[in-house]
């Protein structure tokens, strides 16, 4: 596809685990990145993963990464409120481009 | 990781008039880029600033719409120029740092044309 595909909205109960999936356009991808956008707020690199590792894990982030299906995942655990953001997926391309998703809403409820 | 301040972060302006948002980083960078993100859409590349060099604009953007400056290595602007509502969104300035493979974003600037 053309387009970096994210769902629009997810909604978890305080304690429990989020996934936030993303499918990217190219398989020859170098980067592929997670951002997080508070309100009124720019985008913070959440976490990256290099396009020959299929799992990264950083404290409460896990990031899976399957080339094959260029299918990317979040897993946050123990969502927290302060976890509510629009999460945003993102590829860097071989031409060096940044193609980023339209961002999935996460609300965590208490 | 680089740190980017962003100004003005929010402002309501008339049709018609332009309004210039600044990108200062704390640290020298060759690549600076200004970003579009409208309301529940991905973020759009406008330009990207090059120090010493007329900007380098995406498709569907152009320079008299959109005038950039990038007088060292530190700080570029952005104009939105002859406004009109369709030009309300978010705009983004960001860096690359280290062997580039990291992109950093400032708080940004929510605009609103009335």
């Amino acid at each position: 596809g053309e387009d970096v595909e994210q769902s629009l909205f997810l909604s978890v109960r305080e304690g429990d685990s989020s996934v936030i999936n993303c499918t990217y356009t190219d398989s020859s991808s170098t980067y592929l990145y997670w951002y997080k956008q508070e309100p009124g707020a720019g985008l913070q690199l959440l976490t990256y993963i290099f396009s020959n590792m299929d799992m990264k894990q950083d404290q409460r982030l896990t990031v899976l990464l399957n080339k094959k299906d260029k299918h990317l995942s979040l897993r946050i655990a123990d969502t927290q409120t302060g976890d509510s953001a629009i999460y945003f997926c993102a590829e860097r391309t071989p031409d060096n481009d940044m193609r980023f998703g339209a961002g999935t809403r996460l609300t965590v409820k208490p | 990781s680089a740190v980017i301040s962003q100004k003005p972060s929010r402002d309501i302006c008339q049709r018609g008039t332009s309004l210039t948002i600044q990108c200062q980083v704390d640290s020298q960078v060759t690549m600076m880029f200004w970003y579009r993100q409208q309301p529940g859409q991905s973020l759009t590349l406008i330009a990207t600033a090059n120090q010493g060099s007329e900007a380098t604009y995406e498709s569907g953007f152009v320079i008299d719409k959109f005038p950039i400056s990038r007088p060292n290595l530190t700080f570029s602007t952005l104009t939105v120029s002859n406004m009109s509502p369709e030009d309300s969104s978010i705009y983004l300035c960001s860096v690359e740092t280290g062997s580039n493979e990291k992109l950093f974003f400032g708080s940004g600037t929510q605009l609103s044309v009335l």
